[in-house]
């Protein structure tokens, strides 16, 4: 089975500057797909950034870009430049697929980040 | 904006009481997704769609049914509400298409079982 680890309940970084949340994953398929999503306080769920298992570059979105290290089984989420907005939980997940031959997939999450940005 | 809205956003109800969710989605996407976010869960497959009247169970499904009968609609059941069933759930969908797979997620519905 798929697991997700958070091992960062909560972190507190200063305006502008970048903070790594951490993600660690565990799966024996060969093929995955790694997430991350945003929950603010409005407790909505926001996709930040993608990254896939064979992709050989690290996933970039804006600020966002996804620290991925294959053989350590790490997907780290590093935002650049934090600000007062980016204080939200923060959940790092993996895609699962459900059906052999189709793409119908669960998202495995893990217990996730809680990120204050402050002054 | 995934066009995906979760009705309703808050409720309150009783022990043994039948709670239908509804998700509705504007986008034509064929899988549709329940989960249910909890405090030191993250969010839990429930069940999930890969079609209309294409269903099937996740994880945590037991104590719900779903039902797809249109493509936008995917409605989620308690048949008697019990006070573990008190969460958040979500709605997602996604596309056939891609390589990304993404999962985009509904607002949620807030549901408090007394």
């Amino acid at each position: 089975a798929q697991k997700i680890t958070q091992t960062q309940p909560g972190m507190f970084v200063q305006e502008k500057e970048a903070v790594t949340l951490d993600c660690t994953y565990d799966t024996s398929d060969p093929s995955y797909g790694l997430f991350w999503y945003k929950q603010p306080s409005s407790g909505e769920m926001i996709f930040l950034i993608y990254q896939g298992s064979y992709d050989q570059q690290n996933a970039t979105e804006g600020r966002y870009s996804l620290n991925f290290q294959k053989a350590r089984k790490s997907a780290n989420l590093v935002i650049s430049a934090s600000q007062l907005g980016d204080s939200a939980m923060y959940f790092c997940a993996m895609r699962e697929s459900l059906r052999w031959g189709g793409t119908a997939s669960k998202l495995t999450f893990g217990t996730g980040t809680r990120l204050q940005v402050t002054l | 904006d995934a066009g995906i809205t979760q009705s309703p956003r808050h409720k309150v109800t009783e022990t043994g009481t039948p709670v239908t969710l509804r998700c509705h989605q504007t986008e034509n996407h064929r899988y549709m997704y329940w989960y249910r976010q909890d405090p030191g869960h993250g969010l839990r497959l429930i069940h999930y769609s890969y079609g209309v009247k294409d269903t099937d169970k996740g994880e945590v499904s037991d104590g719900y049914s779903v039902s797809r009968s249109k493509t936008e609609d995917f409605l989620l059941t308690l048949e008697s509400a019990t006070s573990s069933q008190t969460s958040v759930y979500f709605c997602a969908i996604s596309s056939s298409s891609g390589a990304k797979n993404i999962q985009y997620f509904g607002a949620g519905t807030r549901l408090s079982v007394l």
